[in-house]
């Protein structure tokens, strides 16, 4: 079974910083999908990004930007110029063969005004 | 932009009671998913449903939980006996097939008296 570790359980960060936020998964497949969720304090599940596993060219999607490195097993997640808007806990999350999603604790992100 | 629903947003039942949570997912989606959120805790996975049978379930799907797809648009998880530790958020998933994006409804938040 797919596993994902997110070690950073909280963060606060003042408006406008940057924040990165880790994720370290363990698979066996050689070909998979990577996820990255957001859950706003409204408790809605919002789709954010999937990566291949074949490819490891960061993407940027406006504020946010995503560094995947397969040869450490990792796929991290920066917010460049943080609002408070950003607040949320966010979730990596790798499918298991079977499909079903495997969401680890997330982090939680605070943005402080 | 097509999306998945859920009704009710909210539900309140007494232990031991029947409850059915209802999901329309998206309308070309082929699999379909449920998944649970206890306050405070992380996203688990229960079922997985495709080709009209169940694919994959987790522990806590056990004889007290079962789905179906009634027509062509429902598709329902109904808990037989509620007790406390069912109170939850349930979220209902859907996606086109297996390691694409799985998109999520707002929630179910059910609360077990």
């Amino acid at each position: 079974a797919q596993k994902v570790t997110q070690a950073q359980t909280e963060i606060s960060v003042v408006e406008k910083e940057d924040v990165t936020l880790d994720c370290v998964y363990e698979t066996r497949d050689t070909t998979y999908y990577l996820f990255w969720y957001k859950q706003p304090p409204s408790g809605e599940l919002v789709f954010l990004i999937r990566r291949n596993s074949f490819d490891e060219q960061n993407e940027i999607s406006g504020r946010y930007s995503w560094n995947f490195q397969k040869s450490t097993s990792s796929f991290n997640f920066t917010i460049t110029a943080s609002q408070v808007v950003d607040s949320a806990v966010y979730f990596c999350a790798p499918p298991n063969t079977g499909n079903q999603f495997y969401f680890g604790t997330g982090t939680s992100l605070t943005v402080i005004p | 932009e097509p999306e998945v629903t859920q009704t009710p947003s909210h539900q309140v039942t007494q232990m031991g009671q029947e409850v059915i949570l209802r999901c329309v997912p998206i309308s070309n989606h082929l699999y379909f998913y449920w998944y649970r959120q206890i306050l405070g805790q992380k996203v688990e996975f229960l079922v997985s449903f495709y080709n009209n049978e169940i694919s994959e379930k987790s522990e806590i799907f056990d004889d007290q939980f079962s789905v179906e797809r009634p027509d062509g648009s429902n598709f329902t998880l109904k808990i037989r006996s509620t007790k406390l530790e069912d109170s939850a958020m349930y979220f209902c998933a859907s996606t086109t097939s297996r390691q694409e994006t799985q998109y999520f409804g707002p929630g179910t938040r059910l609360l077990v008296l």
